[in-house]
């Protein structure tokens, strides 16, 4: 059972425009989330994080929302450039589970 | 660079052998997490060890197993391999075990042939 889904494996977008990546989570108990960036041949690398007393962190051009009512957060960059293009994996720690992944969703930022 | 050293890099070995994959994480964490990356899939959570003792244990087939030592590096240890055990390692490292962004090392690909 995911427990963490993300539900598009792939997205394209312009350059400068915003790119917006979706999760959704079962576990009502998750109070902690995490975004992951990966390169190719790299590890993922941490990008930002929100805590569920809050519905919004930001971080410069990244903003993370959660809707703890429908269970869902979401990643924004704006504006988006072709270094962003990677994979980007939410994350949550989830009781024995130090920290359960979506499986991924794959950002092309077209130039 | 995110401070996590795992090594080898790549790996390549036959059915039926075993192999060793070695983790140090960053200077100061205790925590270490090992995960497994297969083709299209999600960070599967093997095992965690915090201190040197184990704290959490994932989907960690019973061919597998993993320490930490007391210089907090870590080693997990793949036996009586398969083809179906291809895939990326990850190790990741946090000071402490819960709520807190782990740190990732750059993985060690194992090809199983």
């Amino acid at each position: 059972d995911q427990q963490v889904k993300q539900n598009s494996p792939s997205l394209s977008v312009q350059e400068g425009r915003i790119s917006i990546l979706n999760c959704d989570y079962t576990n009502s108990m998750f109070d902690y989330f995490l975004w992951y960036k990966k390169y190719p041949a790299e590890g993922p690398t941490f990008l930002i994080s929100i805590s569920s007393i809050k519905d919004k962190n930001e971080d410069g051009r990244f903003t993370v929302f959660l809707n703890k009512s429908a269970k869902h957060l979401s990643l924004h960059i704006v504006p988006s450039q072709p270094g962003d293009s990677a994979v980007y994996f939410c994350a949550a720690p989830g009781g024995n589970t130090p920290l359960v992944f979506g499986k991924g969703t794959r950002l092309s930022v077209i130039a | 660079d995110s401070g996590v050293t795992q090594t080898p890099k790549h790996l390549i070995t036959a059915t039926g052998q075993r192999v060793t994959l070695r983790c140090s994480p960053r200077s100061g964490d205790l925590s270490v997490y090992w995960y497994q990356q297969s083709l299209d899939q999600g960070l599967q959570f093997l095992i965690q060890y915090y201190n040197g003792e184990e704290r959490a244990k994932g989907n960690i087939l019973e061919r597998f197993s993993a320490q930490q030592f007391p210089d907090l590096h870590s080693e997990l240890n793949l036996s009586s391999l398969e083809l179906g055990d291809s895939a990326l390692y990850f190790c990741a490292s946090s000071v402490v075990s819960v709520n807190t962004e782990a740190f990732f090392g750059q993985g060690t690909r194992l090809t199983v042939v």
